[in-house]
């Protein structure tokens, strides 16, 4: 079956560091998307992803489908603390499977 | 605001005793997906619903069930709970069109269940 690998599981960075994260697939995914979790609350959509080598941003967080469609990253520049959550990815063919999240902690 | 609204937000009871959470999924959505999150952990997949129907299943136990009502609303029984049952119960909601894609999900606010 279709399996998702994110990583870093988890990161403590520095207020105003750029951070980088990213998900790969065992298949061929048609959709990817990224989510943020604050604790407590539901997932909120960041960024989707339809198209392979498809680049968008959302403010400060740019995300890329990977041409290989196996694979995407996100990308958070000048982080701040409210950036701090757990961030998935889930991407999929004919479902969605969701990673298992990269926690991540901002220093002021 | 993702528009998918769950009831209660908070839900507290003992072992043994039976709970329903209830979804309404955002307007013109047919797809409702049921996830179970417990402390620090990923998202479980429980059960999907389109159009009143079942269409997928995932880690569902025998003591849960779900269904989905011809307004769309869905909900979760959970039922003969016990304290590992205590977690954060998410609704989700998609379109809903045919064919084969992973479709975007929007997600409601969580039920927290705490079993004691």
């Amino acid at each position: 079956g279709q399996q998702l690998n994110q990583s870093p599981q988890s990161m403590f960075i520095q207020e105003g560091e750029d951070v980088s994260m990213n998900c790969t697939s065992s298949s061929i995914f048609n959709t990817w998307l990224w989510y943020k979790q604050d604790p407590g609350e539901g997932p909120v959509l960041l960024i989707a992803l339809y198209k392979a080598g498809e680049l968008t941003s959302n403010g400060r967080l740019t995300a890329q489908f990977g041409i290989t469609r196996k694979d995407s990253f996100l990308n958070i520049s000048a982080s701040i603390p409210s950036d701090v959550g757990i961030y998935f990815c889930a991407g999929g063919y004919n479902k969605l499977i969701f990673g298992a999240g990269t926690r991540l902690a901002v220093h002021p | 605001d993702s528009g998918v609204t769950q009831t209660p937000k908070h839900l507290i009871t003992a072992t043994g005793q039976r709970v329903t959470l209830r979804c309404s999924p955002r307007s013109g959505d047919l797809s409702v997906y049921w996830y179970q999150q417990s402390l620090d952990q990923g998202l479980q997949f429980l059960i999907q619903y389109y159009n009143g129907e079942e269409r997928a299943k995932g880690n569902i136990l025998e003591r849960f069930s779900a269904q989905q009502f011809p307004d769309l609303h869905s909900e979760l029984n959970l039922s003969s709970l016990e304290l590992g049952d205590s977690a954060l119960y998410f609704c989700a909601s998609s379109v809903g069109l045919a064919g084969f894609s992973a479709e975007t999900q929007y997600f409601g606010p969580g039920t927290r269940l705490l079993v004691l």
